[in-house]
């Protein structure tokens, strides 16, 4: 069935890039999004990108996707101590679109 | 837009009680969804809306548990009687159709003791 599988945890000092790895296992999937749940939250969707890209950046944050591999990374520059909450990574299924795949989020932990 | 509005963001229960959980949607979204977390088992899709309507209710644990959506405005999420392992947080998720990704609430964190 399908998949999503992330790290547990990430420790980077302030000031360096993170990067949060996910591979999933549909290849039939058409979004893949990156959310962030900050602690008392509800998750927060940051970015997402189609799967006939490679590519997305948007300020801080770049999205690569290698299809082939079935790999999907979310890339934080200058990392801040506001970056710290837990990191999902999710995929569509298929056609149907609404129904989410999650990956057990990753908690991005910043080190002064 | 004051976003997805849940309540009551904490109750606390005995176990055998009804509890009820309440979600605002978004103005305008015609598509719920009621989310469960726990450590365990990590985010799990309980139900779906669309215009009103229960798409999907594959992921409703038990007879215990039902959703009703009787306008696009509210919905609700009653768990009859509860048990401790209905502990989690419960989130509350719109979207508009062909707008990628959800809007989420705070969620209600529920602890049945």
């Amino acid at each position: 069935g399908e998949d999503v599988e992330q790290s547990l945890f990430l420790s980077v000092r302030e000031g360096d890039s993170s990067v949060i790895n996910c591979t999933y296992t549909d290849s039939s999937s058409t979004y893949l999004y990156w959310y962030k749940q900050e602690p008392g939250a509800g998750l927060q969707l940051l970015t997402y990108i189609f799967s006939n890209m490679d590519m997305k950046q948007d300020q801080r944050l770049t999205v690569l996707l290698n299809k082939k591999d079935k790999h999907l990374s979310l890339r934080i520059a200058d990392t801040q101590t506001g970056d710290s909450a837990i990191y999902f990574c999710a995929e569509s299924m298929g056609d149907s679109n609404y129904q989410l795949i999650w990956g057990a989020g990753t908690k991005l932990i910043i080190k002064p | 837009d004051a976003g997805v509005i849940q309540s009551p963001r904490h109750e606390v229960t005995e176990m055998g009680q009804e509890v009820t959980l309440r979600c605002k949607p978004i103005s305008g979204h015609n598509s719920l969804f009621w989310y469960r977390q726990t450590m365990m088992r990590g985010l799990e899709l309980l139900i779906y809306f669309n215009n009103n309507v229960p798409i999907d209710d594959s992921g409703m644990p038990e007879d215990r548990f039902s959703a009703k959506m009787p306008n696009a405005s509210f919905s609700t999420l009653k768990i009859q009687p509860s048990e401790p392992r209905d502990s989690a947080v419960y989130f509350c998720a719109s979207r508009m159709t062909g707008i990628y990704g959800y809007t989420f609430g705070s969620g209600t964190r529920l602890t049945v003791v």
